[in-house]
């Protein structure tokens, strides 16, 4: 069956603008989960959602660093006023309850100039 | 805070010997994973340890998983060049979610 998607699969955007990246997560999976990889900061944990729970927003870095899923399903990562540390590949996975195994998708490489 | 550290962080291997990579992490957790990247790719999954003592195996690797001393290692027997890649161990942080907690990746090189 169809994976975990993401888009756009590249993007590149000028310091200060607004960014939207997507995530479909695999069909079912009630949990989803945002990460980021980047060469300084290896592979860091952002956002969580499960069913109709509040995110867990533990890991976002700053209040410019947003998301929302909606209908339990899409979910988007919204990035205002980008800087050029924001520069990563953000990651999405989706997992069937908050205890089942995270399957990744491909990712999403920002590049801030 | 949950702290996971491997080692080494840079593995240049042989074609046909053996190697072992190691993951330590720093409180409890009741879940251990290893991932696999390939260059410009997504993490793929290779393993779940859930219990003390718990080994997986598939192909040339294997996991194994002592969660008294909260240390994991991936095993490779009789490396490959396909084996190259990076790993990745990651940790489940028991908080609410089960957010991963990754280490900084071991980059497996196999030469011929």
């Amino acid at each position: 069956g169809a994976g975990v998607s993401q888009s756009p699969s590249n993007k590149v955007t000028e310091k200060g603008k607004d960014v939207e990246l997507r995530c479909d997560p695999i069909s079912g999976h009630t949990a989803l989960y945002w990460y980021r990889q980047s060469l300084g900061q290896g592979l860091e944990f952002l956002i969580y959602f499960q069913g109709n729970s509040a995110p867990d927003k533990s890991g976002l870095p700053s209040d410019r660093f947003s998301a929302e899923r909606t209908g339990g399903s899409v979910s988007t990562l919204t990035i205002q006023r980008t800087q050029q540390e924001d520069s990563a590949v953000y990651l999405c996975a989706s997992s069937l309850g908050e205890r089942g195994e995270q399957y990744f998708g491909p990712g999403t490489r920002l590049t801030v100039t | 805070e949950l702290k996971v550290e491997q080692n080494p962080l840079f593995l240049s291997m042989q074609e046909g010997k053996n190697y072992t990579i190691y993951c330590n992490y720093s409180t409890t957790s009741d879940r251990l994973y290893w991932y696999r990247q390939d260059p410009g790719k997504s993490l793929e999954s290779l393993f779940v340890l859930l219990s003390n003592g718990a080994v997986k195996q598939e192909g040339r690797l294997m996991a194994s998983l002592d969660t008294k001393a909260r240390l994991s290692t991936l095993h490779i027997t009789a490396a490959v060049h396909d084996l190259s890649a990076t790993y990745f161990c990651a940790v489940v942080t028991n908080q609410a979610g089960t957010a991963l907690i990754f280490g900084k990746g071991t980059t497996l090189s196999v030469s011929s």
